[in-house]
């Protein structure tokens, strides 16, 4: 079944350490997309990739970084440079911007 | 120029009655305006997309009607079930980007 898998459900993590959220895409998608979702609130864009080995920064990149080394794969990594990393992260993958984007079960990351 | 401004924040509908939920945006380059529904925990998914050459699209009980000239779109939810109870996001994008600008949401409660 083609979609897109993102790992792990649940993640915490000690203040101070950075973290690394998996999405894997089998829809041979070109864009990819991170979104960090706060409760009651929309989705916020943190990163975006058009293409293998090239992404650029969202509305909210401060304290992520990403990395599109296979077109299949797009982690992030929260670091500690994040001053509130507690949320729900999303990713999606699409063909391009104007056609549905599709989007992974989410990463709900907790600092303790 | 960018944002997507979504109401109502919160709904409340009787079951059988009709929800409608309201985006206006700015950006007249915009031409591809999904709508998006979140269930708790989960990510989102298409409902249904428009693009400008048409008013209004039916799938279902789901319509989404256009008005370009106003650059509004709204989604109508007719005959409202509870199990339509969910967050509603409406976005739009532009051909040949990749970047979907989204609403901030609306959460749907329908009454049994």
């Amino acid at each position: 079944d083609g979609g897109i898998t993102q790992s792990p459900k649940y993640l915490f993590r000690k203040e101070g350490q950075n973290v690394t959220l998996s999405c894997e895409q089998n829809l041979n998608h070109d864009a990819m997309y991170w979104y960090r979702q706060d409760p009651g609130q929309g989705l916020r864009l943190i990163y975006y990739s058009q293409i293998v080995n090239d992404f650029q920064k969202g509305d909210i990149a401060e304290g992520y970084s990403v990395s599109r080394e296979k077109k299949e794969s797009f982690p992030l990594t929260v670091t500690s440079a994040q001053k509130n990393p507690t949320a729900f992260y999303l990713c999606a993958s699409s063909t391009t911007a104007d056609t549905e984007a599709f989007f992974g079960q989410g990463t709900r990351l907790t600092v303790v | 120029q960018q944002q997507v401004k979504q109401s109502p924040q919160s709904l409340i509908v009787q079951k059988g009655g009709i929800s409608i939920i309201n985006c206006a945006y700015e950006n007249t380059a915009f031409d591809y305006f999904p709508w998006y529904q979140q269930f708790p925990g989960k990510g989102p998914a298409l409902l249904i997309a428009i693009r400008p050459d048409v008013s209004e699209k039916k799938e279902g009980r789901f319509t989404i009607s256009f008005n370009k000239s106003a650059k509004q779109f709204s989604l109508h939810i007719m005959d409202s079930q509870p199990g339509d109870s969910a967050t509603y996001f409406c976005a739009a994008s532009s051909s040949g980007t990749y970047k979907y600008i989204f609403g901030t949401g609306t959460r749907l409660k329908v009454l049994a």
